[in-house]
């Protein structure tokens, strides 16, 4: 099946500090990725949708500025968690899907994020 | 805009028996219809999708679903747990139409009791 793969699978980062979190399709090529956050004992919460080459699309509450999102290629969509504070501490996970056409979109392990 | 409500947020039940994860939706739009299973600390795994065609859908390790159009429900069984079942189950519904955005419900812990 299709392969996603996120890196780092955890970090540890300074209060302040910028983290950025990869999302590659290693076998196919994602004309849509999606970045989720889950906090301990609940769901995954979708915080937006890229398209490789436009702007991604943030869920209503998401803060855009501080949850910076990047497509620039099929095979990579990058989340740029800015000026991190221990309440973005969570498990990120990207998921991704191949055309616009198919249904099923395929995830990535998760990152684990601790702002200390 | 469509939900998805996970009933039980619980379920222990003893090993070789049988379990059902309850799931029920609501869109008004068409969707298709996922249960994922969560390990600690990691990404989901795919058990089966339901996209069109017969309303009973088999998955990997046992499982299997039936999608239920006039119950809006997507209920997850399975004849005989192991303890290796015992992780977290997410029913999940894509909306077939623009964006093809996934939401999840809230997560069934499974415990698989010896």
């Amino acid at each position: 099946g299709a392969v996603v793969s996120q890196h780092p699978s955890w970090v540890i980062c300074k209060s302040g500090t910028s983290v950025k979190i990869e999302c590659r399709s290693l076998d196919f090529q994602a004309t849509t990725m999606f970045w989720y956050r889950q906090f301990p004992k609940q769901s995954l919460m979708l915080m937006a949708t890229s398209n490789e080459g436009s702007k991604a699309t943030y869920e209503q509450g998401v803060e855009k500025d501080k949850f910076l999102i990047n497509h620039a290629s099929l095979t990579l969509s990058t989340l740029t968690v800015t000026s991190a504070h221990p309440e973005d501490s969570s498990f990120y996970i990207c998921s991704a899907r191949e055309g616009q056409m198919n249904t099923e979109a395929f995830f990535g392990q998760g990152t684990r994020l601790t702002v200390v | 805009a469509q939900s998805v409500t996970q009933l039980d947020s619980q379920v222990p039940v003893f090993e070789e028996a049988p379990v059902e994860l309850r799931c029920n939706y609501s869109s008004s739009v068409s969707v298709y219809l996922f249960w994922y299973v969560q390990y600690p600390n990691q990404g989901l795994q795919l058990l089966l999708k339901y996209l069109s065609g017969s309303t009973l859908v088999k998955g990997i390790n046992g499982f299997e679903a039936e999608f239920n159009k006039s119950q809006t429900s997507f209920h997850l069984r399975k004849p005989s747990v192991h303890i290796s079942d015992t992780a977290e189950y997410f029913c999940a519904v894509t909306r077939n139409t623009g964006g093809f955005k996934t939401i999840f419900g809230a997560g069934t812990r499974l415990f698989v009791k010896a």
